[in-house]
């Protein structure tokens, strides 16, 4: 089973700034089998960015993802109120089982 | 992407089979398009995939939850289901259906989402 890591636990920034989003994986990940989440309290996540890097539809181009093997990035140019939320990776390169990251809350310093 | 929708018992006492179904609109479940999947999350907890189903009944469940779950589907209701036996209180989360595009390889549609509580 692959597990992904992701760091920081906790991220404090103000509306404007960029936000780094990391995601570790205990082995290879194919970069086709990584997604990440956004979400919110209450909701259920919603699909940000799929094949490491290309965006979802209707996701604004602030949110972006980079990387391969066995570490990807997530990217927000500059946060927006609406950001503020928990980050989710996900793989699906080793399946069963898909893999979840422990998600990354971006929250308002 | 397509609607989702799940439904079942809100509580369910320990020992007991946890059943969930959702209802799938917005595009045929026999498409071919995705794995209809169910994930679960514990309160303030991180996300757990449960076990997925294809619409020609081919399945594929997490390892640590394989001996107590089945998921099955109904093509002619569009819904499949989720059975979890022998439940005990661990097993209280967000229970959430979804739908895995393998083409992509993510999760493209969420339902709401219900809360299961295992309590005597």
């Amino acid at each position: 089973e692959i597990v992904l890591t992701q760091s920081p636990g906790t991220l404090s920034l103000s509306p404007g700034e960029r936000a780094t989003l990391s995601c570790r994986a205990s082995q290879t990940v194919t970069y086709t089998y990584l997604a990440w989440y956004q979400q919110k309290p209450g909701q259920p996540p919603r699909l940000l960015i799929y094949g490491a890097s290309s965006r979802a539809t209707g996701i604004p181009d602030r949110f972006s993802g980079s990387g391969s093997g066995t570490d990807f990035t997530l990217t927000i140019s500059s946060l927006e109120p609406e950001d503020f939320a928990v980050y989710y990776c996900q793989q699906s390169t080793t399946s069963p089982p898909l893999t979840f990251g422990g998600g990354t809350k971006v929250e308002i310093k | 992407q397509v609607q989702l929708q799940e439904s079942g018992p809100g509580l369910v006492k320990p020992s007991q089979t946890l059943s969930l179904t959702c209802t799938v609109s917005g595009d045929s479940i026999n498409s071919g398009r995705y794995y209809w999947t169910w994930i679960r999350q514990h309160p303030g907890g991180g996300l757990e995939w449960i076990g997925s189903i294809y619409y020609t009944g081919s399945t594929s469940y997490n390892p640590s939850l394989k001996s107590r779950l089945s998921i099955s589907v109904d093509t002619s209701r569009s819904q499949f289901s989720l059975k979890l036996s022998s439940v005990y209180a661990a097993d209280s989360a967000v229970y959430y259906c979804a739908a895995y595009t393998a083409y992509d390889a993510c999760i493209d549609s969420w339902g709401r989402g219900t809360l299961v509580t295992v309590s005597s």
